[in-house]
């Protein structure tokens, strides 16, 4: 099974800041990563998928990148509403994992 | 607007069994897979099962394979999940997932979740 880790598992930062959140797989996804954002009492939501289409509806803060084990979401203006847990996921292999998410806490 | 309503969920002893629910509207419903995803509160989300938008081909994680059968009444937009002997760590909130277009495998829609409690 493939393997997902995320970094950092939790971060704090202000209105307005640069955030970068990883994912690492275990082995190559080609183009086959996404991001949710889920928020408290909420389904996960699709902000990204194939690494870097931006679903319909996310705003343009929100970018993705990266290439075989290493990603990267950026948030390039960081806003109240942006306090969520993000996942990434992997949809290469027939199990779907997610990473185990990371917190972002808007001071 | 896509929107997906689940249901079924509820406390159900050990070894018991359990069928799930999920009512889809506003797309084209026989056009695309359908999955079940669970997740412990304060955990990842986990991905449990998958049906085709015919109902021919189905997937299920290791964890719930022989237990669980997902289908499909594609005259009824919906989607179920039939759980049997199930276990304590079964215990979660269930999404049914609407799967993306194209050959990413996303998941771009949600339903609001149904929780299962397992517990004598």
């Amino acid at each position: 099974d493939i393997q997902m880790a995320q970094s950092p598992s939790s971060l704090s930062a202000s209105v307005g800041d640069r955030v970068t959140i990883t994912c690492r797989a275990s082995q190559s996804l080609t183009i086959y990563l996404n991001w949710y954002q889920q928020k408290p009492g909420r389904p996960p939501k699709l902000l990204i998928y194939g690494i870097s289409t931006l679903q319909s509806g996310t705003p343009s803060r929100f970018s993705g990148s990266g290439s075989g084990t290493d990603f990267t979401l950026t948030i390039s203006s960081l806003q109240p509403e942006d306090s969520a847990t993000y996942y990434c996921q992997e949809t290469y292999s027939t199990t779907f994992t997610f990473g185990p998410g990371t917190k972002v806490d808007v001071k | 607007e896509v929107q997906l309503f689940d249901s079924g969920g509820g406390l159900v002893q050990p070894g018991g069994s359990l069928r799930l629910s999920c009512v889809a509207s506003g797309f084209t419903f026989t056009s695309y897979a359908m999955s079940w995803v669970r997740q412990v509160p304060g955990e990842r989300p986990e991905w449990v099962s998958t049906i085709s938008g015919s109902g021919t081909s189905t997937d299920y994680a290791d964890s719930v394979k022989g237990r669980f059968t997902i289908s499909r009444d594609n005259s009824k937009n919906t989607v179920f999940l039939q759980m049997s002997s199930l276990r304590a760590e079964d215990t979660a909130l269930y999404y049914c997932a609407k799967r993306g277009s194209g050959s990413h495998r996303h998941f771009d829609s949600w339903g609001q979740g149904t929780p299962v409690t397992v517990s004598s």
